[in-house]
This record gives C-alpha cells, sequence and structure tokens, in this order.
C-alpha cells in the first residue's frame, strides 16, 4: 500500500522564478492538503483540495495556487518566487468526511536563491 | 485564531526512562481533535497519538500515552521507556471539523544512550 508520495525530493529556483510541485495522495485517500515548513517551525496550512476544487485555503498570496487531478494527485504552484519561499513544503493526504488524521509525504525541499 | 504552544524546543532523556513533552492550545471550540506528530531526519511526519475532545479518557498507544486537560487546554505527550529511535522533533496538533490542522513550533527530543 503505497503512502503519500512527492516529486521532486529537492529544488532550487532563483528569485522571479516559477515552480511545480507534485503529491500523490495515500490509496483509498481522496483529499489533498498542502503545508508549508520553514526552517525551526511547524508547518503551515497553504490550501486543501478536495474533488478537484480548492476547498480551504491558509494565509498565503495568490501566488501559491493548486490543482487536482481526477485521480486525486495534485500539484502546488508558486509564482514569482521569494527568498521567503524557500521551505520544506509538505502534502498531506486523507479521507473527506472521516476524522481521519493526515498522512504526510516526505515533503519536496524548495532553496529560492 | 486557532494557536498551538510548544513551549519546551528542546528536550533531553536518558535511554529507557520517561519524558513528557507540554502542549497548549487556544479554542473557542468545544469538539475538536488534538494529534502528536514525530518528524525524524526523513522528513516524513509520522502520527504518534490522537485525541478526541469529547473522550475524556486519555488516548493510550503502547510506550506513548497523553495527558489531555480540556478545560485547561493543556496536552502534554509522554514516552515511557524511550529508545533511540524516538529521537525526532515533536509537534502537537490541533484540528476542529473540517481538515485545517494547527500545528506548534516543535520540540527537538534527545535520546541519551
Amino acid at each position: 500500500d503505497a503512502g503519500v508520495t512527492q516529486s521532486p525530493t529537492h529544488l532550487i529556483k532563483t528569485r522571479g522564478q516559477q515552480v511545480t510541485l507534485r503529491c500523490s495522495p495515500k490509496s483509498g485517500h481522496d483529499t489533498v492538503s498542502w503545508y508549508q515548513q520553514a526552517l525551526g517551525q511547524g508547518p503551515q496550512f497553504i490550501f486543501q483540495y478536495y474533488e478537484e476544487e480548492e476547498r480551504q485555503r491558509g494565509n498565503f498570496p495568490d501566488r501559491f495556487s493548486g490543482h487536482q487531478f481526477p485521480n486525486y494527485s495534485s500539484e502546488l504552484n508558486v509564482n514569482a518566487l521569494l527568498l521567503g519561499d524557500s521551505a520544506l513544503y509538505l502534502c498531506a493526504s486523507s479521507v473527506r468526511g472521516l476524522q481521519t488524521p493526515l498522512h504526510f509525504g516526505n515533503g519536496t525541499r524548495l532553496t529560492v536563491t | 485564531a486557532q494557536t498551538v504552544t510548544q513551549s519546551q524546543p528542546e528536550m533531553s532523556v536518558q535511554e529507557a526512562e520517561t519524558v513528557t513533552l507540554s502542549c497548549t492550545y487556544d479554542t473557542s471550540e468545544s469538539d475538536y481533535y488534538l494529534f502528536w506528530y514525530k518528524q525524524p531526519p526523513s522528513r516524513q511526519m509520522i502520527l504518534v497519538i490522537r485525541q478526541e475532545a469529547y473522550k475524556q479518557q486519555n488516548a493510550t498507544e503502547n510506550r506513548f500515552s497523553v495527558n489531555f486537560q480540556k478545560a485547561a487546554k493543556s496536552f502534554s505527550l509522554k514516552i515511557s521507556d524511550s529508545q533511540l529511535g524516538d529521537a525526532a522533533m515533536y509537534f502537537c496538533a490541533y484540528k476542529r471539523t473540517g481538515n485545517q490542522f494547527y500545528f506548534g513550533t516543535g520540540t527537538s527530543l534527545t535520546v541519551i544512550p
């Protein structure tokens, strides 16, 4: 039973560029959430997707956008990268309607130079 | 806004001994869930234990147990018979109905052989 998988593992981008991160949820899960974890901090909620729509959003600017595909996989896009976007980006999946805990992937380490 | 506070940035424990990690949270909700997640150097967030606020009985999972004090909004994690593999960052998390999780800033646990 595959868990949550994220790609790539590491990424280095230049300020002003755009980046796309990818996530496949755990088998049987239909909801994907994205979190940003800055160095030394806890994860911060970016947004959540269910049925291919953004359902909830945290306090992040519109430069952060996403998408969910019919197979429940998801992408996180960040435009006009800033140095402060450097962080570990975690994808988590769950089952909508059930009070299940989040299952996390190993994250993508994004460095903006 | 919900906030989760972990006041111990670092803790250490001798192998086979017991350690308690503290967590407090702020909410006006009566129905919610609390979690402890472990994040080893591999970066993957792993669920340690969960507690439903409506349950008065403290959750237990093998060597891990919690002390849930709803009135005080306190949710501490006790690790008994500590093992070297317990060394990691530990995050306390809060979730109300819906799927947005709020995380604390984490406690780094060192296990001394």
